[in-house]
């Protein structure tokens, strides 16, 4: 069963404009981290945000933010203002038990962003 | 402040050749985690290692694929006889001891494998 699921193959959003990235995920251990990483044309994994499933608070980061809605399962990153250099690829990714655990990620299959002018 | 260091960035090979792909982890990082990625794909996990120690191997073929973290020097992923199938990008990813306090992953740039 997937663990991560990104139902948005992918999206469009104006220059300036906030955008969405959905993430939905499953697990029943009560410890868990969710992480977003961005990969740009060039390849590379870039962390973004990281929420804990203890943090009473979204994670926020620059103009990225989580919403993190447990009951749902849900971990939606939002990129406020965007930019041109946001087009790219981006993978939710999530670690069960706790994070000394030396436990894995689990990535989503991925949402690509174009950012237009 | 290096990174994780991964090489060969690029990998050609023929059918029926080896391919070893060779990962650094960051400084004062003792967990390193392999990662291959197909083209259109998110990450699958391979397999995670501590010094001298496979850890998980659950995400590795059971046949080619091996993966050691040797004592000193970098960790090694192995690839004996490859097929096409194989072509992907595989990512390194190191933590550090005993996995920092998110169990954010590192990741190196990544070795890009085409088979012929």
């Amino acid at each position: 069963a997937q663990k991560i699921t990104q139902t948005q193959p992918g999206m469009f959003v104006q220059e300036k404009e906030a955008v969405t990235l959905d993430c939905t995920y499953d697990t029943s251990d009560p410890s868990y981290g969710l992480f977003w990483y961005k990969q740009p044309s060039s390849g590379e994994m870039i962390f973004l945000i990281y929420q804990g499933s203890y943090d009473q608070q979204n994670a926020t980061e620059g103009r990225y933010s989580l919403n993190f809605q447990k009951a749902r399962k849900s971990a939606n990153l939002v990129i406020s203002a965007s930019q041109l250099g946001d087009s790219a690829m981006y993978f939710c990714a999530m670690r069960e038990g706790p994070g000394n655990s030396g436990y894995a990620l689990n990535f989503g299959k991925g949402t690509s962003l174009l950012v237009t002018p | 402040n290096a990174g994780v260091m991964q090489n060969p960035r690029h990998l050609v090979r023929r059918r029926g050749q080896e391919a070893r792909l060779r990962c650094s982890p960051m400084k004062g990082h003792s967990h390193v985690y392999w990662y291959r990625q197909l083209p259109e794909e998110g990450l699958k996990f391979m397999v995670y290692l501590q010094k001298e120690n496979i850890i998980d191997e659950s995400g590795m073929p059971k046949e080619r694929f091996s993966a050691e973290f040797p004592k000193e020097g970098p960790s090694i992923l192995r690839i004996q006889q490859v097929v096409r199938g194989d072509s992907a990008a595989y990512f390194c990813a190191s933590s550090p001891q005993p996995g920092g306090n998110t169990g954010e992953l590192f990741f190196g740039e990544g070795s890009r494998l085409t088979v012929l």
